[in-house]
């Protein structure tokens, strides 16, 4: 079964420092979203993506996030300056047209130190 | 917020059948019903969706109330690895198909 590939799993970084996560959609996929989780908390919607453009983003997903889709196949999630409280599972996921649901990532861990 | 409400948990016996319901009392006619699990350190997992009539897959049935303010996801033999906590979700077919997620229902199942 096609698959949503997150690398790494697990990133540790400094507090202020850029990291990039990064997601392989299934390929046949249009759409492609981030949803980030905080430890022992919902999942929370962060943006969606769409013909190479941004179709919506959460409050959540302010100046120091960006997403980019740099060639045909990655996905790739951007902290400029990373904060304590940017610490969560993040998710990417991506879907095909339809009302069919998403194919979720396994995530990839972020800790802020 | 999320516009589902579900129990906080449930528990089951392994090889019996579970009934997880879900109200959305304020359902539009647009709204597709859509249901996800996330087990332990994993992402959330479709599982299934629905408009209107019950639905049927491998992994489960969706039972839609007739006036479509709840709903009932179906698991018809329990077993250790349906330890999860499952996602009602809300999609309307406009806009960009994001979901809000609630906290969902944790399901145990005893051995």
């Amino acid at each position: 079964e096609p698959e949503v590939t997150q690398t790494p799993s697990h990133q540790v970084t400094q507090m202020g420092q850029e990291v990039i996560l990064r997601c392989v959609p299934i390929s046949n996929h249009l759409y492609f979203y981030w949803y980030r989780q905080i430890l022992g908390q919902k999942v929370e919607f962060l943006v969606s993506f769409y013909n190479n453009e941004i179709s919506e983003k959460s409050e959540i997903f302010d100046d120091q996030f960006s997403v980019e889709r740099p060639d045909g196949s990655n996905f790739t999630l951007k902290i400029r300056s990373t904060k304590l409280e940017d610490s969560a599972m993040y998710f990417c996921a991506s879907r095909g047209t339809g009302p069919m649901g998403y194919t979720f990532g396994s995530g990839t861990r972020l800790t802020v130190v | 917020d999320a516009k589902t409400t579900q129990p906080n948990s449930m528990e089951s016996n392994e090889e019996e059948p579970v009934h997880l319901p879900c109200n959305h009392s304020t359902i539009s006619g647009t709204d597709y019903i859509h249901w996800y699990r996330q087990l332990p350190s994993q992402g959330p997992e479709y599982v299934i969706h629905g408009l209107t009539s019950n639905v049927n897959n491998r992994m489960a049935s969706l039972a839609i109330a007739e006036d479509r303010k709840s709903s009932t996801l179906i698991l018809h033999r329990a077993t250790l690895r349906d330890a999860a906590v499952y996602y009602c979700i809300l999609r309307d077919v406009k806009g960009t198909y994001k979901y809000i997620f609630g906290t969902g229902t944790r399901l145990k199942v005893l051995a």
